[in-house]
């Protein structure tokens, strides 16, 4: 079964620090792996995809992530937190033949502080 | 640009009572997805629909069911409410996904779910 882990359920940074929110997937088949962050109270906004076409996935936001197949990686970073990046960030999964539903992280809360 | 839209938005139900949550996909999307995320977890799929089949089901219970209508917007119908019902339900829409690919789910803001 394909599955997604996320280390850290907490991470907090400094302001204009490095961001990094690491994900390890488990996936007999190629995976699709994608971030959504989620702010209190609201939706899940697409954050970024990888889709097997670049390992480098540039995002909004400032965020990008780098597919590393021998690692089973998927982290997450920016170079320079803001306040305004304070939310919960999910990890998720799908793969050919998986009917396309996404099978998430536990999450992990981001808190940016002064 | 429009989103997915869900209503209602928030919604008090006593136990054994029934709801009905609505869901309004992207326009062009065809497919629809249905997401249960509990207090502090993450989002576990339902179920999903493309062009008014039942594409996919994953953890639903049989007191839940779905439909997609003809207008491709879909509602989940949720019988004999029992108190772990209590969620954030999101819908989520996107294109068909050909074979070999995958199209992104854009979230609906989600319904709140409360039953006392």
């Amino acid at each position: 079964a394909q599955s997604v882990t996320q280390l850290g359920s907490h991470v907090s940074v400094s302001e204009g620090a490095l961001v990094l929110l690491r994900c390890n997937y488990s996936s007999s088949v190629p995976p699709y792996l994608f971030w959504y962050v989620q702010y209190p109270n609201q939706g899940l906004q697409l954050l970024l995809k990888y889709t097997s076409a670049a390992t480098l996935v540039k995002g909004i936001n400032g965020f990008e992530a780098e597919f590393k197949k021998s690692e089973t990686s998927f982290h997450l970073t920016k170079p320079s937190a803001h306040m305004s990046d304070a939310a919960e960030y999910f990890c998720a999964v799908t793969f050919t033949g998986g009917g396309n539903k996404l099978t998430f992280g536990t999450g992990t809360q981001l808190k940016v502080e002064l | 640009a429009a989103g997915v839209i869900q209503s209602p938005r928030h919604l008090i139900k006593e136990k054994r009572e029934t709801a009905t949550l609505k869901c309004y996909p992207i326009p062009r999307h065809d497919t629809v997805y249905w997401y249960q995320q509990g207090p502090g977890q993450d989002p576990q799929f339902l179920i999903s629909f493309y062009e008014k089949m039942q594409s996919d089901k994953g953890s639903i219970p049989d007191r839940f069911s779905a439909q997609q209508f003809s207008d491709y917007h879909s509602e989940l119908n949720m019988s004999s409410l029992e108190l772990g019902d209590s969620a954030l339900y999101f819908c989520a829409s996107s294109l068909f996904w050909l074979a070999g690919g995958s199209y992104e789910q854009y979230f609906g803001p989600g319904t709140r779910l409360t039953v006392t």
